[in-house]
């Protein structure tokens, strides 16, 4: 593994079904966000967790769960999707949030919910 | 409220210099990033400013004034390959990163 790994890459989900995206990282960094990215929008953040043991919710978070148990892991996990929750999704990390550090991204997971 | 404004969609031509701007009104600021951003693919990190002036790196430059709220991403002697959508991000209070929407940024021979 180098950098951060996401998967599926891609997935198509009926409503109400159960999904964990996951998301993975060896650069032992304590931040780990979950994004997500629609057409026309700029990347709006859904979870974050600043080190292992923590999460915190961004600026969507409704119908989204995350744990992290572990600096590497950071899954996230739709309840019960819904359509809108179709959508592009990065998880991305950074060695802390202090000012200047820059957030590395997996290459993403399509999904989308029939 | 938060916001970050960019263009939607830009074109230019192959050699050319092109700057995409930005604007910003956030709680709080510690720092702006620009990322580019290639169809189908993550977003990649280009430059971080957090003082005002310029801050040069090979071909591409971004500047920042922070008591405008304005920052700008200059990209000389474009080629095909920058073609990309280009992302500006705040730091807000919080150390949350705030995304524009983007811009498109098409390179025409």
């Amino acid at each position: 593994i180098a950098g951060i790994t996401q998967a599926p890459t891609s997935q198509i989900l009926a409503a109400g079904r159960r999904m964990t995206l996951r998301c993975t990282q060896d650069m032992r960094h304590n931040a780990m966000y979950w994004y997500r990215q629609d057409l026309g929008l700029g990347l709006r953040l859904i979870h974050y967790s600043n080190t292992a043991g923590t999460t915190g919710k961004g600026e969507v978070p409704d119908g989204y769960s995350v744990s992290r148990a572990n600096t590497d892991d950071f899954p996230l996990t739709l309840a019960s999707a819904v359509p809108s929750q179709t959508s592009v999704y990065f998880c991305a990390s950074s060695d802390s949030t202090t000012p200047g550090n820059e957030q590395f991204f997996g290459p993403g997971t399509r999904l989308t919910v029939l | 409220g938060q916001n970050i404004d960019q263009p939607t969609e830009m074109t230019a031509t192959e050699g050319a210099i092109v700057q995409i701007n930005c604007t910003y009104q956030t709680s709080g600021f510690n720092g702006l990033f620009w990322y580019q951003q290639h169809a189908g693919e993550a977003p990649t990190f280009l430059s971080y400013n957090v003082l005002d002036g310029l801050e040069e790196k090979g071909r591409f430059s971004s500047f920042l004034s922070r008591s405008k709220g304005y920052s700008y991403l200059l990209l000389k002697e474009l080629q095909m390959k920058d073609s990309a959508s280009y992302l500006c991000a705040v730091s807000d209070s919080n150390y949350q990163l705030i995304w524009g929407a983007g811009t498109k940024l098409i390179i025409k021979p």
